[in-house]
């Protein structure tokens, strides 16, 4: 059964530094990754999908990267802001499970001005 | 700018109560998805439809809990009767295929 796991599960930072966000998942057969963002008392906003076969993705400020073989993804957010605090979850579409997405628990982010 | 609309936002029942909560799914996209969101649970998908076709609806309560799609331009969940620990957050989310989801705000359901 594949888990997924997101390190740390709360961190806080200055404004202006550099986020990293880990996500781990425990089979590699994968479809897709997908980034989300959930501020609070919000739905889910997609950030970034990562197909299987790309080994990164980048949306202004975002990047993010996949090891599949070694089953890790991460999501770096340059440069920081107090907008960016919100919790990051990360989810995997195995490929034995048509269209179900596992989700990791989260990281919530707070970034201090 | 294409979105997953849910309504209502925002519902409070009584015990015993039918509730329905509706979704319209972003034009095209041919998978819909139910979840239910709790602080201790996290998300939980409920029900899933393909081109209108259930295709799980394992992790929904049978007995009191059922999911539809009359058309392709709206999903329901239904719950009756409800009771206190449905009280949750119900997402909608729809995708273009199996391997991207987008999500709706949600509906907030307090049932007491």
């Amino acid at each position: 059964k594949q888990e997924v796991t997101q390190i740390p599960a709360a961190l806080s930072v200055p404004e202006g530094e550099n986020l990293v966000l880990n996500c781990s998942f425990t089979d590699s057969a994968i479809y897709n990754l997908q980034w989300f963002r959930q501020d609070p008392g919000k739905g889910l906003t997609s950030l970034l999908l990562i197909q299987s076969s790309q080994r990164e993705q980048t949306s202004g400020r975002l990047n993010a990267s996949l090891d599949k073989s070694s089953g890790r993804s991460t999501l770096y957010i340059a440069a920081s802001q107090p907008g960016d605090s919100a919790t990051y979850l990360c989810a995997v579409f195995p490929t034995d499970s048509w269209g179900k997405l596992q989700f990791g628990a989260g990281t919530q982010v707070v970034v201090t001005p | 700018d294409a979105r997953v609309t849910q309504t209502p936002r925002h519902k409070v029942t009584e015990m015993g109560q039918e509730v329905t909560m509706r979704c319209q799914p972003i034009l095209g996209h041919n998978t819909v998805f139910w979840y239910r969101q709790t602080m201790m649970q996290g998300l939980e998908l409920l029900a899933y439809f393909r081109n209108r076709a259930p295709l799980d609806d394992s992790g929904m309560p049978k007995d009191r809990f059922s999911a539809e799609m009359p058309d392709a331009t709206l999903a329901t969940l239904k719950i009756q009767p409800s009771e206190p620990r449905d009280s949750a957050v119900y997402f909608c989310a729809s995708g273009p295929h199996a391997g991207e989801q987008f999500f709706g705000p949600g509906t907030r359901l307090t049932v007491l």
